[in-house]
């Protein structure tokens, strides 16, 4: 069966810091891959997505980029955190699968900026 | 670009009653989908849709996709205190397109 994890579970960084956070999945190959942010009590934005290896495209201009170094491994990083960073971070994957579109999210990373 | 909108943004039941929200989507879909996210948790797939007019249950939920595929409503008769979540739709437009467009979600609070 599929896992995805997704680590740290939380995080309390400085304005300015850099970040990363990592998201792996397992039993599955060639997933599309996905990170969300979640501000309290609203909606996803989503963030980035990849459909492969090196394949990164970007839904907001921000601060913040996207990696997938490997087939199942999608990172997330800034170079100097904001406060407006602070939020619920939830990668998600999707099989490549015609006419399945859902999508599988992991436990997510709780980021705090101050 | 696609929108999708549900309603209502919040909703306060007391135990034992029903619930209903809603989507409308801006385009026509392929598919919409529907999720739960509990408090403190992550987004946990609950059901897609496909059909026109389709209409599928799972226990006390009741999902329901348009004639037109532009709108969904996710119904729960008899709520409970584990209903409690943030409900969110998901619009899937199929093809090439690899995102899904999300709700704002309707967060549920169930008064026992």
């Amino acid at each position: 069966s599929q896992t995805i994890h997704q680590w740290p579970a939380t995080l309390v960084q400085p304005v300015g810091s850099p970040l990363s956070l990592e998201c792996t999945v397992e039993g599955t190959s060639n997933p599309n891959l996905y990170w969300y942010r979640q501000a309290a009590g609203r909606g996803l934005q989503l963030l980035f997505y990849s459909v492969g290896i090196g394949q990164i495209s970007s839904e907001v201009p921000q601060n913040l980029s996207a990696s997938r170094p490997q087939d199942r491994q999608f990172i997330l990083s800034s170079k100097k955190l904001l406060l407006s960073d602070s939020g619920f971070y939830l990668c998600a994957w999707r099989a490549l699968q015609v006419g399945l579109e859902t999508q599988y999210f992991g436990p997510g990373t709780r980021l705090l900026v101050l | 670009g696609q929108q999708v909108m549900q309603i209502p943004q919040y909703q306060h039941v007391q135990e034992g009653e029903d619930f209903t929200t809603y989507c409308n989507s801006s385009t026509t879909l392929s598919n919409i989908q529907w999720y739960k996210q509990r408090p403190g948790g992550h987004p946990v797939f609950l059901i897609q849709l496909v059909k026109s007019g389709e209409v599928k249950k799972q226990k006390r939920l009741t999902f329901q996709f348009g004639e037109a595929k532009k709108n969904s409503s996710l119904h729960i008769t008899a709520t409970q205190t584990t209903d409690v979540g943030t409900y969110f739709c998901a619009g899937g437009s199929g093809g090439s397109n690899y995102k899904l467009t999300f709700g704002k979600g309707t967060l549920l609070t169930v008064n026992p």
